[in-house]
């Protein structure tokens, strides 16, 4: 099994719909982990942090179920502008190795 | 300063060639990583340090590859008798420290696109 696990996509989804990914992952250690979206030709950038049972900031709820290794991504109401890939980021251990999942891709169409 | 900061942007080299690859991360920032991604894959881990100690670099492909931040700020790459297989983005990161809640958290460069020839 992979350390972090993601679905590819692409997602194709039309405005305002709703769209969830998830991410699997196989280290049980892992305590805290995150959602960074990269856009086209640029840098990741930190989305969501999720160190407990979840965590929501607007539109977006991420939540993690620790018995089944796996953490999910929630948009709602999705936006054009919420087009990008999302990156699924575990730490193994008790150190600072961050593994990144290969990404899910997210398109929103009009 | 005020982002990371990765040099050069676009490096084209030939096959054999050796290439430098440098990483000046945000200042203060204990936590420094590289990472490479290739087209439609997310970042692969190669390796990372907390201050100038290299902590782990078990995602170094082969040993054509070795990075060092001698002081615990700037961060060099290197790669010898590089091979067409090289060829990738080359990301730096860096966060802010190395444990509690907000470790883990990375701010990207803006990479360093490597083309072997």
């Amino acid at each position: 099994r992979k350390e972090v696990e993601q679905d590819p996509g692409p997602f194709n989804v039309p405005e305002g719909a709703t769209v969830a990914f998830n991410c699997t992952y196989s280290n049980s250690a892992s305590q805290s982990f995150f959602w960074y979206r990269q856009d086209c030709r640029k840098e990741p950038k930190l989305l969501m942090s999720v160190y407990s049972s979840g965590n929501e900031d607007g539109r977006f709820t991420a939540q993690l179920n620790r018995a089944s290794q796996y953490i999910s991504l929630l948009i709602r109401d999705s936006k054009l502008s919420d087009s990008a890939t999302y990156l699924c980021v575990v730490p193994l251990g008790q150190g600072g190795k961050l593994i990144f999942g290969q990404g899910t891709e997210l398109s929103v169409k009009p | 300063g005020a982002g990371v900061s990765q040099s050069p942007r676009y490096k084209v080299t030939k096959r054999g060639q050796d290439v430098a690859l440098r990483c000046d991360p945000i200042s203060g920032h204990v936590s420094l990583y590289w990472y490479r991604q290739a087209l439609g894959q997310g970042p692969e881990f190669l390796t990372y340090f907390n201050y100038e100690a290299q902590q782990d670099k078990s995602g170094l492909p082969n040993d054509r590859f070795s990075a060092e931040r001698p002081e615990g700020s700037i961060s060099t790459l290197t790669i010898q008798r590089t091979e067409q297989r090289d060829s990738a983005m080359y990301r730096c990161a860096s966060s802010t420290t190395s444990g509690g809640s907000g470790a883990n958290v990375l701010t990207f460069g803006a990479g360093s696109r490597l083309t072997v020839l």
